[in-house]
């Protein structure tokens, strides 16, 4: 089993704030990172698939970076709205192609 | 609409029977996998198949069992042997060139 780490496990933002977590995953056999959003009562959604090095995706107000050769990733978003509460997680790929996921950063949105 | 179903959404079982979650997917993807979800911890991989009639274990597959006889259905068993199956089950697919998962609603499974 490989070591998918995500921080915080949660936090909790004021609406307008922006904020930040982390993804940290083996820097070896590397073939792709994904995050999705876990929204409570439905099901988790693809937000960002990222396969190279310096790979920088943005989604509205959503982006992430990645940092293949130290193994980490960021989720940022910005000017967070109570909407964003959800849990994100992140799934690291083998090049063999076996998915791990990190247990999530759970995100609440205060008004 | 193309999606994944599972069913039912919760199934209370007695220790020591075996039940079986459903899940179809219209989505005509290769792969599908099935997770399990237990409260603080992320998702486990129990099986995974990327092709009809083959399929890999996972990261916790003693005390279950899968088939993959069609592209678009791949049942999940929880056999007696399972020592906690009390969980949230989740089923997903990909397509054959990616792994971006596409999650079905899940089963909540009560074992008592």
């Amino acid at each position: 089993i490989l070591n998918v780490e995500q921080s915080p496990q949660s936090l909790h933002v004021q609406e307008g704030d922006s904020t930040n977590f982390t993804c940290s995953f083996p820097s070896s056999n590397f073939y792709a990172l994904h995050w999705y959003r876990w929204e409570t009562a439905k099901s988790p959604e693809a937000l960002f698939v990222m396969t190279l090095n310096g790979d920088e995706k943005k989604k509205g107000r959503i982006s992430a970076t990645l940092n293949t050769k130290e193994g980490y990733s960021y989720l940022y978003i910005k000017g967070s709205q109570p909407e964003d509460s959800a849990t994100y997680l992140c799934a690291f790929i083998g090049s063999w192609g076996k998915l791990q996921f990190g247990a999530g950063t759970q995100v609440v949105v205060t008004p | 609409d193309g999606g994944i179903t599972q069913s039912p959404k919760y199934l209370f079982r007695k220790e020591g029977q075996n039940v079986t979650l459903s899940c179809e997917q219209n989505l005509n993807h290769d792969a599908m996998y099935w997770y399990r979800q237990d409260p603080g911890q992320g998702l486990r991989l129990i099986y995974y198949s990327q092709i009809v009639n083959d399929f890999q274990k996972g990261d916790i597959a003693e005390g279950y069992s899968v088939s993959r006889e069609k592209k678009e259905s791949f049942p999940l068993t929880v056999t007696s042997a399972q020592k906690n199956p009390t969980a949230f089950y989740l089923c997903a697919s990909a397509p054959g060139d990616s792994y971006e998962q596409y999650f079905g609603p899940g089963t909540r499974l009560t074992v008592t």
